[in-house]
Protein backbone atom coordinates (compact mmCIF):
# COMPACT_ATOMS: atom_id res chain seq x y z
CA UNK A 1 0.00 0.00 0.00
CA UNK A 2 3.71 2.34 0.61
CA UNK A 3 4.41 1.81 -2.43
CA UNK A 4 4.09 3.92 -5.98
CA UNK A 5 4.90 2.33 -8.98
CA UNK A 6 6.83 4.13 -12.04
CA UNK A 7 7.47 3.07 -15.99
CA UNK A 8 8.83 2.62 -18.00
CA UNK A 9 12.42 2.46 -16.51
CA UNK A 10 14.06 4.06 -19.35
CA UNK A 11 12.78 6.36 -22.12
CA UNK A 12 14.51 7.40 -25.58
CA UNK A 13 12.70 10.49 -26.98
CA UNK A 14 13.41 12.41 -30.00
CA UNK A 15 13.81 16.27 -29.88
CA UNK A 16 11.04 17.97 -30.31
CA UNK A 17 8.96 14.41 -29.44
CA UNK A 18 6.73 14.25 -25.95
CA UNK A 19 7.77 11.93 -23.37
CA UNK A 20 5.50 10.47 -20.66
CA UNK A 21 6.08 8.76 -17.64
CA UNK A 22 3.70 6.88 -15.86
CA UNK A 23 3.21 6.08 -11.88
CA UNK A 24 0.44 4.60 -10.27
CA UNK A 25 -0.21 3.89 -6.40
CA UNK A 26 -2.47 2.47 -3.91
CA UNK A 27 -2.84 4.29 -0.60
CA UNK A 28 -5.69 6.77 -1.11
CA UNK A 29 -4.16 8.82 1.76
CA UNK A 30 -1.69 10.23 -0.14
CA UNK A 31 -2.05 13.69 -0.42
CA UNK A 32 0.48 14.98 -2.42
CA UNK A 33 2.40 14.30 -5.61
CA UNK A 34 5.51 16.00 -6.72
CA UNK A 35 7.82 14.91 -9.56
CA UNK A 36 11.94 15.24 -9.06
CA UNK A 37 14.24 16.08 -11.67
CA UNK A 38 17.78 14.55 -11.39
CA UNK A 39 21.25 15.41 -13.58
CA UNK A 40 23.95 12.83 -13.45
CA UNK A 41 25.97 14.19 -10.57
CA UNK A 42 23.46 15.75 -8.30
CA UNK A 43 20.98 15.37 -6.15
CA UNK A 44 16.97 15.40 -7.08
CA UNK A 45 15.28 19.13 -7.73
CA UNK A 46 11.31 19.49 -7.66
CA UNK A 47 10.31 19.92 -10.87
CA UNK A 48 6.86 20.53 -10.76
CA UNK A 49 3.88 18.99 -7.85
CA UNK A 50 -0.15 18.20 -7.74
CA UNK A 51 -2.71 17.80 -5.03
CA UNK A 52 -5.30 15.29 -5.63
CA UNK A 53 -8.33 18.36 -6.02
CA UNK A 54 -7.30 18.97 -10.04
CA UNK A 55 -7.05 16.60 -12.58
CA UNK A 56 -3.83 18.07 -14.44
CA UNK A 57 -0.71 21.12 -13.42
CA UNK A 58 1.19 22.67 -16.52
CA UNK A 59 4.00 24.55 -16.16
CA UNK A 60 6.15 25.45 -19.24
CA UNK A 61 6.63 22.52 -21.01
CA UNK A 62 6.32 19.95 -18.47
CA UNK A 63 2.48 18.56 -17.70
CA UNK A 64 0.81 16.44 -14.64
CA UNK A 65 -2.18 14.64 -15.24
CA UNK A 66 -3.98 13.06 -12.13
CA UNK A 67 -6.51 10.91 -12.52
CA UNK A 68 -7.72 10.11 -8.83
CA UNK A 69 -10.04 6.86 -9.47
CA UNK A 70 -7.57 5.30 -11.18
CA UNK A 71 -4.88 6.20 -9.10
CA UNK A 72 -2.38 7.34 -11.44
CA UNK A 73 -0.06 10.11 -12.45
CA UNK A 74 1.95 11.21 -15.39
CA UNK A 75 4.59 13.70 -16.31
CA UNK A 76 4.55 14.77 -20.01
CA UNK A 77 7.60 16.59 -21.28
CA UNK A 78 6.18 18.46 -24.99
CA UNK A 79 9.20 19.87 -27.21
CA UNK A 80 11.33 17.13 -25.78
CA UNK A 81 14.65 19.04 -25.32
CA UNK A 82 18.56 17.39 -24.68
CA UNK A 83 19.01 19.48 -21.90
CA UNK A 84 15.95 17.31 -20.47
CA UNK A 85 17.68 14.44 -20.13
CA UNK A 86 18.32 13.37 -16.62
CA UNK A 87 16.67 10.48 -14.12
CA UNK A 88 12.89 11.78 -13.13
CA UNK A 89 11.22 10.41 -10.09
CA UNK A 90 7.22 10.39 -8.93
CA UNK A 91 6.45 10.36 -5.37
CA UNK A 92 3.58 10.90 -2.79
CA UNK A 93 3.23 12.02 0.14
CA UNK A 94 1.36 11.13 2.84
CA UNK A 95 0.91 14.14 5.45
CA UNK A 96 2.38 13.16 8.83
CA UNK A 97 1.01 15.35 11.88
CA UNK A 98 3.75 17.82 13.15
CA UNK A 99 6.27 15.91 10.79
CA UNK A 100 5.71 17.11 7.53
CA UNK A 101 5.28 14.30 5.79
CA UNK A 102 7.68 11.39 3.98
CA UNK A 103 7.62 10.94 0.73
CA UNK A 104 7.42 7.19 -0.85
CA UNK A 105 9.09 7.39 -4.14
CA UNK A 106 8.99 6.08 -7.67
CA UNK A 107 11.76 3.18 -9.01
CA UNK A 108 12.54 6.15 -11.53
CA UNK A 109 12.82 6.86 -15.11
CA UNK A 110 15.86 7.57 -17.31
CA UNK A 111 15.50 9.58 -19.92
CA UNK A 112 17.45 10.52 -23.18
CA UNK A 113 16.54 12.81 -25.76
CA UNK A 114 17.62 12.62 -28.89
CA UNK A 115 19.00 15.72 -31.02
CA UNK B 1 18.93 29.59 -2.67
CA UNK B 2 18.92 26.39 -0.20
CA UNK B 3 21.71 24.72 0.51
CA UNK B 4 22.29 21.03 1.82
CA UNK B 5 26.20 19.91 2.02
CA UNK B 6 27.45 16.30 2.22
CA UNK B 7 30.45 16.03 3.75
CA UNK B 8 31.75 13.82 1.00
CA UNK B 9 31.59 13.14 -2.55
CA UNK B 10 33.11 9.67 -2.82
CA UNK B 11 33.92 7.38 -0.29
CA UNK B 12 35.51 4.01 -0.05
CA UNK B 13 35.26 2.15 2.97
CA UNK B 14 35.78 -1.58 3.99
CA UNK B 15 33.81 -4.05 5.34
CA UNK B 16 33.04 -3.61 9.27
CA UNK B 17 34.29 -0.07 9.29
CA UNK B 18 32.22 2.08 10.89
CA UNK B 19 30.98 4.84 8.81
CA UNK B 20 29.89 8.29 9.51
CA UNK B 21 28.08 10.58 6.55
CA UNK B 22 27.81 14.36 7.46
CA UNK B 23 24.67 16.25 5.97
CA UNK B 24 24.46 20.16 6.84
CA UNK B 25 21.51 22.75 5.82
CA UNK B 26 21.61 26.06 6.02
CA UNK B 27 18.41 27.00 5.62
CA UNK B 28 17.01 26.54 9.34
CA UNK B 29 14.54 23.46 8.12
CA UNK B 30 13.26 21.29 11.07
CA UNK B 31 12.82 18.36 8.87
CA UNK B 32 15.63 16.39 7.81
CA UNK B 33 16.24 13.08 5.47
CA UNK B 34 18.73 10.45 4.53
CA UNK B 35 17.44 8.43 1.26
CA UNK B 36 19.95 5.87 -0.26
CA UNK B 37 19.29 5.24 -4.38
CA UNK B 38 19.81 2.78 -6.19
CA UNK B 39 19.45 1.85 -10.07
CA UNK B 40 15.70 0.24 -10.31
CA UNK B 41 15.06 1.41 -6.72
CA UNK B 42 14.69 4.89 -6.95
CA UNK B 43 15.12 6.09 -3.25
CA UNK B 44 14.24 4.40 -0.49
CA UNK B 45 14.07 6.68 2.78
CA UNK B 46 16.39 5.19 5.65
CA UNK B 47 15.92 7.64 8.52
CA UNK B 48 14.24 10.67 9.07
CA UNK B 49 14.35 13.87 11.75
CA UNK B 50 11.67 16.44 12.33
CA UNK B 51 13.72 18.40 15.31
CA UNK B 52 17.16 17.95 17.22
CA UNK B 53 17.40 14.88 19.10
CA UNK B 54 14.70 13.11 16.98
CA UNK B 55 14.53 10.59 14.93
CA UNK B 56 12.13 8.38 13.35
CA UNK B 57 12.52 4.98 10.76
CA UNK B 58 12.42 4.71 7.46
CA UNK B 59 11.27 1.78 5.37
CA UNK B 60 14.96 0.56 5.43
CA UNK B 61 16.74 1.08 8.82
CA UNK B 62 18.74 -2.18 9.23
CA UNK B 63 21.96 -1.61 9.38
CA UNK B 64 22.16 2.54 10.18
CA UNK B 65 21.38 4.86 12.58
CA UNK B 66 21.39 8.42 12.91
CA UNK B 67 21.95 11.45 15.28
CA UNK B 68 20.65 15.29 15.51
CA UNK B 69 22.19 16.78 17.77
CA UNK B 70 21.85 20.68 16.23
CA UNK B 71 19.12 21.47 13.67
CA UNK B 72 21.64 22.23 11.02
CA UNK B 73 23.13 18.87 10.95
CA UNK B 74 22.01 15.12 10.44
CA UNK B 75 24.56 12.38 9.93
CA UNK B 76 24.20 8.93 9.17
CA UNK B 77 26.19 5.87 10.71
CA UNK B 78 26.83 2.58 9.86
CA UNK B 79 28.03 1.11 12.45
CA UNK B 80 29.64 -2.03 10.77
CA UNK B 81 29.93 -1.58 6.79
CA UNK B 82 28.85 -4.02 4.80
CA UNK B 83 29.19 -4.43 0.94
CA UNK B 84 25.46 -4.34 0.29
CA UNK B 85 25.24 -0.91 1.62
CA UNK B 86 27.15 0.09 -1.13
CA UNK B 87 25.33 2.91 -2.52
CA UNK B 88 24.29 6.23 -3.30
CA UNK B 89 23.62 7.96 0.19
CA UNK B 90 21.42 11.32 -0.16
CA UNK B 91 20.49 14.03 2.47
CA UNK B 92 17.61 16.08 2.06
CA UNK B 93 15.62 18.64 4.33
CA UNK B 94 12.70 20.22 4.41
CA UNK B 95 10.50 23.09 6.27
CA UNK B 96 8.00 21.76 8.34
CA UNK B 97 4.58 21.02 7.32
CA UNK B 98 1.30 21.45 8.63
CA UNK B 99 -1.16 19.18 8.21
CA UNK B 100 -3.87 19.67 5.46
CA UNK B 101 -1.73 22.91 5.35
CA UNK B 102 0.38 22.12 1.84
CA UNK B 103 3.15 19.42 1.20
CA UNK B 104 6.99 20.81 1.59
CA UNK B 105 9.50 20.83 -0.97
CA UNK B 106 12.59 18.79 -0.26
CA UNK B 107 16.09 20.33 -1.03
CA UNK B 108 18.77 17.23 -1.72
CA UNK B 109 22.54 17.18 -1.37
CA UNK B 110 24.52 16.35 -3.86
CA UNK B 111 25.08 12.49 -2.78
CA UNK B 112 27.67 10.90 -1.50
CA UNK B 113 28.61 7.44 -3.35
CA UNK B 114 29.92 4.94 -0.60
CA UNK B 115 31.34 1.88 -1.59
CA UNK B 116 32.24 -0.98 0.99
CA UNK B 117 34.83 -3.83 -0.40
Amino acid sequence: QQQVKQSPQSLIVQKGGISIINCAYENTAFDYFPWYQQFPGKGPALLIAIRPDVSEKKEGRFTISFNKSAKQFSLHIMDSQPGDSATYFCAARKSLYNQGGKLIFGQGTELSVKP
Amino acid sequence: DVKVTQSSRYLVKRTGEKVFLECVQDMDHENMFWYRQDPGLGLRLIYFSYDVKMKEKGDIPEGYSVSREKKERFSLILESASTNQTSMYLCASSLYGVRGQGAEEQYFGPGTRLTVT
